[in-house]
C-alpha cells in the first residue's frame, strides 16, 4: 500500500508569490490535516479536510488556505509569501476524522527569498 | 486552546539504558496521545499511541503511560539501541487536531 505522497518534495519561491502544495493520502484513507514545522516553532496545526470539508483549523492567517478533492487528496496555497513562511510543510492522513491515527509524507520544503 | 509541554528538550543515555519523556497537556477533552519518531531529513512516524481509557500501553521496548487526573503521558524506551536516536515528540488531540510538543532530542550513546 502506497504511503502518503507530497508534491513537490522541494520548492524555492520568491516573497509576494504564491504557492500551492499537493498530498496524497493513503489509500482508503478520507482525513487529510496539513503541519507546517520550522525549528523556532515546532510542528504546528494548520487546517484538517475530512470529505471534502474543513473541519479544524490552526492559527494561521487567511493566506493558508487550502481543499479537498473527492478522491482525497489534498492541495495547500499559500499566498503573498513572506520570508517566515519558509518551512517544511508536511501533510498527514488518516482513515476517518476524529482521533484516529495519523500517517506523514515526507514534506514539502519550501524556501522564500 | 491545547498546549502541551514536553521535557526534556534533549536526552543522552548510554546504550542499553532507558530513556523516559515525559509531555502535560493543559485540555482534560484531549482524548488521543501519539508519539513521533523523527529522523534527521524524515518524516515523523508513528511509533505509538494511547486513548484516554487506557493508562498503559506496550510495544516490545516501547511503552507509553497515561495519567488523565493529572494531565500528563509518558514515553518509555528500553534497552536503547543507537538506531533510536531521533527527536521524540509527542501530541494531544481532539478530533484530528494534534497539537504537538516541541520535540525531544535523544541520542544513544554506544
Amino acid at each position: 500500500k502506497a504511503g502518503v505522497t507530497q508534491t513537490p518534495r522541494y520548492l524555492i519561491k520568491t516573497r509576494g508569490q504564491q504557492v500551492t502544495l499537493s498530498c496524497s493520502p493513503i489509500s482508503g484513507h478520507r482525513s487529510v490535516s496539513w503541519y507546517q514545522q520550522t525549528p523556532g516553532q515546532g510542528l504546528q496545526f494548520l487546517f484538517e479536510y475530512f470529505s471534502e470539508t474543513q473541519r479544524n483549523k490552526g492559527n494561521f492567517p487567511g493566506r493558508f488556505s487550502g481543499r479537498q478533492f473527492s478522491n482525497s487528496r489534498s492541495e495547500m496555497n499559500v499566498s503573498t509569501l513572506e520570508l517566515g513562511d519558509s518551512a517544511l510543510y508536511l501533510c498527514a492522513s488518516s482513515l476517518r476524522f476524529g482521533d484516529t491515527e495519523a500517517f506523514f509524507g515526507q514534506g514539502t520544503r519550501l524556501t522564500v527569498v | 486552546g491545547e498546549n502541551v509541554e514536553q521535557h526534556p528538550s534533549t536526552l543522552s543515555v548510554q546504550e542499553g539504558d532507558s530513556a523516559v519523556i515525559k509531555c502535560t497537556y493543559s485540555d482534560s477533552a484531549s482524548n488521543y496521545f501519539p508519539w513521533y519518531k523523527q529522523e534527521l531529513g524524515k518524516r515523523p512516524q508513528l511509533i505509538i499511541d494511547i486513548r484516554s481509557n487506557v493508562g498503559e500501553k506496550k510495544d516490545q521496548r516501547i511503552a507509553v503511560t497515561l495519567n488523565k487526573t493529572a494531565k500528563h503521558f509518558s514515553l518509555h524506551i528500553t534497552e536503547t539501541q543507537p538506531e533510536d536516536s531521533a527527536v521524540y515528540f509527542c501530541a494531544a488531540s481532539i478530533a484530528q487536531n494534534f497539537v504537538f510538543g516541541p520535540g525531544t532530542r535523544l541520542s544513544v550513546l554506544p
